[in-house]
């Protein structure tokens, strides 16, 4: 059955990075695309962008431009994202999914979240 | 980007039949998808392409809508079924979702 496994929850300082991962299984990685999610506390969800394992395309919401960093790496079948310089604005809990694109992109399979908290 | 208006909350009763809005300000066509959030969960995929029911859930959930407005129904309301519902688009990048709707119970 199809997985995505995040890494655990990270407290980190501000202006340091912080670097998550999101491990597939049950599928062929190389197919589907992965997005990125953010959800603030208590909030709504908020679409970071997407890579695409084969060809390491991506697309970003222009609000995380420069916030964000994606990759992958194929032979684990493992999705990476970096954040940066980071702010108590960035904590939030992230979660990876499996996006289906045959006709109309969704997300059908979501990690289980890496919560990430920002303090000195 | 697309905004995805969803009102705050809604107080059912179980058995009761319930439906969730959802309006973009713009058209989407058919690429809105609803999704379930329970508490301290992920969220998890209901209805994609505006009516189509995700392989494992209950029919007791429906979709319908093009355009602009949009609707989750549930028909009856169960307990499992207390959760927030979020809308989300994929007509146009970026992907957006609406706030959320609470469903509470009476």
């Amino acid at each position: 059955q199809v997985k995505l496994l995040q890494s655990g929850a990270a407290l980190v300082k501000p202006g340091a990075s912080v670097k998550m991962s999101c491990k597939a299984s049950g599928y062929t990685f190389t197919d589907y695309w992965v997005s990125w999610v953010k959800q603030s506390h208590g909030k709504s969800l908020e679409w970071i962008g997407e890579i695409y394992p084969n060809s390491g395309a991506t697309n970003f919401n222009e609000k995380f431009k420069g916030k964000a960093t994606l990759t992958v790496d194929k032979s684990t079948s493992t999705a990476y994202m970096e954040l940066s310089r980071l702010t108590s604005e960035d904590s939030a809990i992230y979660y990876c999914t499996r996006d289906v694109t045959t006709v109309v992109p969704y997300f059908d399979y979501w990690g289980q979240g890496v919560m990430v908290t920002v303090s000195s | 980007d697309t905004v995805l208006t969803q009102s705050p909350a809604l107080a059912v009763s179980l058995g009761q039949r319930v439906t969730i809005s959802c309006r973009a300000s713009k058209s989407v066509s058919t690429y809105m998808h609803w999704y379930q959030q329970k508490s301290g969960q992920q969220p998890k995929l209901l209805i994609y392409s505006a009516s189509n029911l995700e392989s494992g859930v209950p029919s007791r959930f429906s979709g319908s809508g093009s355009g602009t407005d949009f609707t989750l129904t549930i028909d009856p309301v169960e307990a499992d079924d207390i959760a927030n519902y979020y809308c989300q688009q994929s007509n146009e990048l970026p992907y957006t979702f609406g706030a959320g709707t609470k469903l509470e119970l009476k």
